[in-house]
């Protein structure tokens, strides 16, 4: 079974304007972890956000937000202000467990373009 | 943030060779590295995780004997590519995670391989 859905294979959006990407999750774990990655033309994998299940707040970072719904096994990205360099591959992650020695499984990402 | 370096970046090969990439941790100790592979258009999937000082644990559909790993310190796991045919051809992304460094993994910039 698919563990991290991402439903947009791709989106578009306005240069400046706000733009959501959608993650939903699947685990049994009490304890997990959310990330998000940009990666760009270039193949390298840029870290964005960070969310843990036991955390009360959603996280933020700069420009880029983390919409978690606990219950709904959502946790969606937002970007504000959104930028030409956003352009790029989009991938939600998740880690089962809080032992950083654990792997990810990788969403099938969403492709975001932005437009000038 | 904490750097993983890979190398190559890119390689092109003939059908029929062996090639080895390396990862390595640049300024903090992995006892944990993972082996991804990405091909067009596609998600990170898992090939194997790298234990210092042990044996790796290879994902379904992995052959192991097709692709060794070897974690021989804190800082460096390298993947060969034995007798590497053109749809082994891939990127191929290592990811380091361990020694104090917070919840994220770091990942190497990547190497694409071109078999031929």
């Amino acid at each position: 079974a698919q563990k991290i859905t991402q439903t947009q294979p791709g989106m578009f959006v306005q240069e400046k304007e706000a733009v959501t990407l959608d993650c939903t999750y699947d685990t049994s774990d009490p304890s997990y972890g959310l990330f998000w990655y940009k990666q760009p033309s270039s193949g390298e994998m840029i870290f964005l956000i960070y969310q843990g299940s036991y955390d009360q707040q959603n996280a933020t970072e700069g420009r880029y937000s983390l919409n978690f719904q606990k219950a709904r096994k959502s946790a969606n990205l937002v970007i504000s202000a959104s930028q030409l360099g956003d352009s790029a591959m989009y991938f939600c992650a998740m880690r089962e467990g809080h032992n950083y020695g654990q792997n990810f499984v990788f969403g099938p990402g969403t492709r975001l373009s932005v437009l000038p | 943030g904490a750097v993983v370096s890979q190398h190559p970046s890119r390689v092109i090969c003939k059908s029929g060779t062996s090639v080895k990439i390396e990862c390595r941790s640049l300024d903090f100790q992995a006892t944990t590295m993972f082996w991804y592979r990405q091909f067009p258009k596609q998600s990170l999937m898992l090939m194997a995780t790298s234990n210092e000082g042990s044996k790796a644990t290879y994902e379904q559909g992995v052959e192991k004997d097709k692709f060794l790993i070897n974690h021989a310190s804190l800082t460096l796991s390298t993947l060969t590519v034995t007798s590497a045919h053109p749809e082994d051809s891939s990127f191929y992304i290592c990811s380091a995670g361990g020694g104090g460094h917070g919840k994220t993994q770091y990942f190497g910039p990547g190497t694409r391989l071109l078999v031929l």
